[in-house]
C-alpha cells in the first residue's frame, strides 16, 4: 500500500531526446506527489511537484504528467541535456492525521538517467 | 543559509561498533526524516519527527538502531552494534510540515562502510 514503484531502472538517450521515467501507486491516500533530482555524491533534491487534482504540471523543460485513474504519474524531460544526467526519483506522501500538513514521503526506486552529448 | 547539515561525511568501522551520524536541520523547520540508500533497496525511510517527536518509526530495521531529537536543531542515528549490511549512505532532510510546499532538504549524506 506504501509502495510506490517506478521504471525503468536505467534510461540512455541521446542530447536533445525526450526520457519519460515512470511511477505507479496503490494508496489512495495519497495527495502529493513530487519528484527528485540526485547527482552522484550529493543528497537529492526537489525538482517538481504535483497535486492529484491537476493532470500536468510545467517548469521549464520538466513536466509532471498525472492519472488519477490510473494511479500513475510521470516525468517528461524535454530537449534533454547532458547535464541532466543523473539519478531521478518519483515519491508520493500522505496528510499528516488531520490532513493539514505534509506527511511521511515514499521513495520509488530510482532511475538512473544517461544523455549523451 | 545553510543547508542539512550532517556528520560525519565518511564513517568506516569495524563490525561490532557503535556509530553515531549526526544531524543539524534547517533552522524553522519542523519535520526531520533519516533515509537509508543502498543500490538493492533505494531511499528507505527510517524514522522521521515532528516538533522533535518521532511520528514513524517503522523502518526502523532492528532493534540495534536507534534515533533521537533531543531539540529542534539536532538529531542522532545510533547503530549498535554495527554489521557489514549496515553499510549505505544515510541522509537526513528537513522541512516546514505546514508549509506551502511539501519539499524535503536532504544533507549529503554519511556514507558508512562496515568492515
Amino acid at each position: 500500500q506504501q509502495q510506490v514503484k517506478q521504471s525503468p531502472q536505467s534510461l540512455i538517450v541521446q542530447k536533445g531526446g525526450i526520457p519519460i521515467i515512470n511511477c505507479a501507486y496503490e494508496n489512495t491516500a495519497f495527495d502529493y506527489f513530487p519528484w527528485y533530482q540526485q547527482f552522484p555524491g550529493k543528497g537529492p533534491a526537489l525538482l517538481i511537484a504535483i497535486r492529484p487534482d491537476v493532470s500536468e504540471k510545467k517548469e521549464g523543460r520538466f513536466t509532471i504528467s498525472f492519472n488519477k485513474s490510473a494511479k500513475q504519474f510521470s516525468l517528461h524531460i524535454m530537449d534533454s541535456q547532458p547535464g541532466d544526467s543523473a539519478t531521478y526519483f518519483c515519491a508520493a506522501s500522505i496528510p499528516n492525521a488531520g490532513g493539514t500538513s505534509y506527511g511521511k514521503l515514499t521513495f520509488g526506486q530510482g532511475t538512473i538517467l544517461t544523455v549523451h552529448p | 543559509d545553510a543547508g542539512v547539515i550532517q556528520s560525519p561525511r565518511h564513517e568506516v568501522t569495524e563490525m561490532g561498533q557503535e556509530v553515531t551520524l549526526r544531524c543539524k536541520p534547517i533552522s524553522g523547520h519542523n519535520s526531520l526524516f533519516w533515509y537509508r540508500q543502498t543500490m538493492m533497496r533505494g531511499l528507505e525511510l527510517l524514522i522521521y519527527f515532528n516538533n522533535n517527536v518521532p511520528i514513524d518509526d517503522s523502518g526502523m530495521p532492528e532493534d540495534r538502531f536507534s534515533a533521537k531529537m533531543p531539540n529542534a536543531s539536532f538529531s542522532t542515528l545510533k547503530i549498535q552494534p554495527s554489521e557489514p549490511r549496515d553499510s549505505a549512505v544515510y541522509f537526513c532532510a528537513s522541512r516546514t510540515s505546514g508549509g506551502a510546499t511539501g519539499e524535503l532538504f536532504f544533507g549529503e549524506g554519511s556514507r558508512l562502510t562496515v568492515l
